[in-house]
C-alpha cells in the first residue's frame, strides 16, 4: 500500500503561531489531498493538489508538492483555537480501471490553545 | 450544500448479529465508498461502488459486504458481527470515479460490537 505518512504525529502551537505538517508516501501518483477531522466527526476535503502542481493556496492554506521526494507539506497560517483537529493526507492513484482511489495517512493532530 | 448523512452515529450490537450500516447522499454522485477508521491505523477502504449494483473490493473487504441498489445509497453489511469490527465507519461520495476529486464525508457510526 502507498499509504501517506504524517509527521509529525502530533503538534501543540499557540494561537497565532503556523503549523506545518509533512506527508510522505511510497509510488507514484495523480493527486494528493488533505483533509481535516474534528473529534469524533467526519472527514472535510481542505484542497487538492494535482502531481504536475508544486504549490496551491486556499486562504490561510498553503500545500507544497514535491514529487521527486515524494512528499507534500500543508501549512497553517496565523493558526485559530479553531483549527483544533487531526488533518491527513491521501494520495490518489487512478490504477488500471481508471478509477481514483484514496490511500489515506494516519493523521497529525494539532492542537491550537488560545 | 453537498450533504452525506448516515443512519446512526452510535450503534451496539452483539457478536454473531448481522448489521446494516446506511449511507444517503444528496449530490447525485456517482461514487460511493465505505471506510473504517481505527487508532493507529488511519482510514482504509472497505468497499467501493461506481454505480448502481456495481461493487469493488477496497483494502479490506473481509467480513463485510455492500448492497447500492440506489444511486443515493450504499450500505454495508456485517454478515455476523465480531469484536475485531469494532470501529468508527465512514462513508464517502465523490462526483465520477476518474479524474480528480475530493470525497465528501458523512459524520461517522461508531461501532460497538460486544
Amino acid at each position: 500500500s502507498q499509504q501517506g505518512e504524517e509527521d509529525p504525529q502530533a503538534l501543540s502551537i499557540q494561537e497565532g503561531e503556523n503549523a506545518t505538517m509533512n506527508c510522505s508516501y511510497k509510488t507514484s501518483i495523480n493527486n494528493l489531498q488533505w483533509y481535516r477531522q474534528n473529534s469524533g466527526r467526519g472527514l472535510v476535503h481542505l484542497i487538492l493538489i494535482r502531481s504536475n502542481e508544486r504549490e496551491k493556496h486556499s486562504g490561510r492554506l498553503r500545500v507544497t508538492l514535491d514529487t521527486s521526494k515524494k512528499s507534500s507539506s500543508l501549512l497553517i497560517t496565523a493558526s485559530r483555537a479553531a483549527d483544533t483537529a487531526s488533518y491527513f493526507c491521501a494520495t490518489a492513484s487512478f490504477g488500471n480501471t481508471g478509477f481514483q482511489k484514496l490511500v489515506f495517512g494516519t493523521g497529525t493532530r494539532l492542537l491550537v490553545s488560545p | 450544500d453537498v450533504k452525506v448523512t448516515q443512519s446512526s452515529r452510535y450503534l451496539v450490537k452483539r457478536t454473531g448479529e448481522k448489521v446494516f450500516l446506511e449511507c444517503v447522499q444528496d449530490m447525485d454522485h456517482e461514487n460511493m465508498f465505505w471506510y473504517r477508521q481505527d487508532p493507529g491505523l488511519g482510514l482504509r477502504l472497505i468497499y467501493f461502488s461506481y454505480d448502481v449494483k456495481m461493487k469493488e473490493k477496497g483494502d479490506i473487504p473481509e467480513g463485510y459486504s455492500v448492497s447500492r441498489e440506489k444511486k443515493e445509497r450504499f450500505s454495508l453489511i456485517l454478515e455476523s458481527a465480531s469484536t475485531n469490527q469494532t470501529s468508527m465507519y465512514l462513508c464517502a461520495s465523490s462526483l465520477l470515479p476518474q479524474g480528480h476529486y475530493e470525497q465528501y464525508f458523512g459524520p461517522g457510526t461508531r461501532l460497538t460490537v460486544t
